[in-house]
């Protein structure tokens, strides 16, 4: 029953691979997220999916796409895999709604896929 | 631009310790909320606390406590009676209106509570 679940847990791969982690929220939330945690524990939005429309696209090479086929999926894939992509990517969601003013939502987390590219 | 600060890079305490992680944010907006989130060793990111910008009231649940002060733009956190299972990087962060829901987070401190 969890309740923002990806897969997989670990991908170690090597370099110039493409490979995807899929993420699924089963709490009915509008909005979903991409954040990147490097070797330095520091956490990066990478992009931000409200009801399938992109709302947040920071600055990540085109080798990464995210894709949301429905508001409970966004996956990731990312093309020419290379060694500094190596980090932990983490999905989440919040039930925050564009049109919503109310910005008091919490973000619920994923256990993270970690990437090792070699 | 928006911005979150946590100076402590790494604390180190002993068991039943009192132990205080700072935090200083940055934003041109008035209606904001700020968050802290705790990374144990197993990885996961947990939810500990949301405040909004409105609500300046300190927060205590259990051995937790909150300490927010606009006029210093920080939004502290206090262990008391540290135990080794709070060891773990503990993440502020924040967001505002103008930004929808991107968060900020600041780059955490680990903490060490040491038997």
């Amino acid at each position: 029953d969890t309740a923002v679940s990806q897969t997989p847990k670990y991908l170690v791969t090597q370099m110039g691979n493409d490979k995807s982690i899929k993420c699924e929220q089963n709490l009915g939330h509008d909005t979903m997220y991409w954040y990147k945690q490097d070797s330095k524990k520091f956490l990066k939005i990478m992009f931000s999916y409200n009801n399938k429309e992109l709302i947040i696209n920071e600055t990540v090479p085109n080798r990464f796409s995210p894709k949301s086929p429905d508001k409970a999926h966004l996956n990731l894939h990312i093309n020419s895999l290379e060694l500094g992509d190596s980090a932990v990517y983490f999905c989440a969601s919040s039930p925050w709604d564009k049109g919503s003013r109310d910005l008091n939502e919490k973000l619920f987390f994923g256990s993270g896929t970690q990437l090792s590219v070699l | 631009a928006q911005k979150v600060t946590q100076a402590q890079t790494e604390i180190s305490v002993v068991e039943k310790e009192d132990v205080t992680l700072d935090c200083v944010y940055e934003t041109r907006d008035t209606t904001y909320y700020l968050f802290w989130y705790k990374q144990p060793p197993s990885g996961e990111l947990v939810f500990l606390i949301r405040r909004n910008s409105f609500d300046e009231q300190n927060e205590i649940s259990g051995r937790y406590s909150w300490n927010f002060q606009k006029s210093t733009s920080s939004f502290n956190f206090t262990i008391t009676a540290s135990q080794v299972v709070d060891s773990a990087v503990y993440f502020c962060a924040l967001t505002s209106d103008n930004y929808g829901q991107n968060f900020v987070f600041g780059p955490g401190t680990r903490l060490s509570v040491l038997p």
